[in-house]
C-alpha cells in the first residue's frame, strides 16, 4: 500500500487564526515531508523529518511550525497566515537507505488551503 | 547550481499520436531522477526512478529512459486519461536528499 493521507481536503482560515494540517502513512518510511505548490509551479520544499527528527528547514516563516508525532504522522502548524500562504499544501514520505540517502518520495492528494 | 529544465512545457496530442517528453538536469552526483505524474488539484504519483545512464523503465504505455544529461519520458499510443501534468525531479549528492523539482509537462491528450 503506497499511500499518504492528508486531512483536512479544503481548509479556509483567516489570518488570526490558528489551524493545523495532518499527515498520515503506514508504509514504514522513517522521512517525511512538507511541500508548498502554488498553481502552475512545482512542488516547493518546506520541512523534512528523517527518524522524527527535524533535518532540513528552508527557511519557512515561522507561522508554519512542523511536528512529528511518532514515525506514521506528521502536523504543520499553521498560525497569523497571509493570503498569499494560500496553495496546495503537499505531505510525502520515503524510506531512508543505510547511508542516509533518501528514496522516491510517495505523496499524499494535499490540502488546498485559502487564507482570507 | 543543480538545475532541472522539462520541454515542451505544454504538449497537445491526438490520442494515439506517440511522443516524448523531455527532462534536461545539471546535478552534482546523480542520486536518483524521479518521474510524478499530477492531476490538477491533486498530489504528484510517482511513476519511475532511474539511477544510472542507460537505465530504462515502463509502465503500461509509459517508458522512461536516462543519459548522462537528460532523460526521456516516451508515451505510447496515448489516451485522453494521460492527460495531466508530468514532473521530473533529480536528488544530488549536495543536495541532502531534497528533490530538485522541474517545472513540468502539461499533456493534453484529445479523443
Amino acid at each position: 500500500d503506497t499511500e499518504v493521507t492528508q486531512t483536512p481536503k479544503h481548509l479556509v482560515m483567516g489570518m488570526t487564526n490558528k489551524k493545523s494540517l495532518k499527515c498520515e502513512q503506514h508504509m514504514g518510511h522513517r522521512a517525511m515531508y512538507w511541500y508548498k505548490q502554488k498553481a502552475k509551479k512545482p512542488p516547493e520544499l518546506m520541512f523534512v523529518y528523517s527518524y522524527e527528527k527535524l533535518s532540513i528547514n528552508e527557511s519557512v516563516p515561522s507561522r508554519f511550525s512542523p511536528e512529528c508525532p511518532n514515525s506514521s504522522l506528521l502536523n504543520l502548524h499553521l498560525h497569523a497566515l497571509q493570503p498569499e500562504d494560500s496553495a496546495l499544501y503537499l505531505c510525502a514520505s520515503s524510506q531512508v537507505s543505510g547511508y542516509g540517502g533518501l528514496y522516491e518520495q510517495y505523496f499524499g492528494p494535499g490540502t488546498r488551503l485559502t487564507v482570507t | 547550481e543543480d538545475q532541472v529544465t522539462q520541454s515542451p512545457e505544454a504538449l497537445r496530442l491526438q490520442e494515439g499520436e506517440s511522443s516524448s517528453l523531455n527532462c534536461s538536469y545539471t546535478v552534482s552526483g546523480l542520486r536518483g531522477l524521479f518521474w510524478y505524474r499530477q492531476d490538477p488539484g491533486k498530489g504528484p504519483e510517482f511513476l519511475f526512478t532511474l539511477y544510472s545512464a542507460g537505465e530504462e523503465k515502463e509502465k503500461e504505455r509509459l517508458k522512461a529512459t536516462l543519459t548522462k544529461k537528460e532523460s526521456f519520458l516516451h508515451i505510447t499510443a496515448p489516451k485522453p486519461e494521460d492527460s495531466a501534468t508530468y514532473l521530473c525531479a533529480v536528488r544530488g549528492g549536495g543536495s541532502q536528499g531534497n528533490l530538485i523539482f522541474g517545472k513540468g509537462t502539461k499533456l493534453s491528450v484529445k479523443p
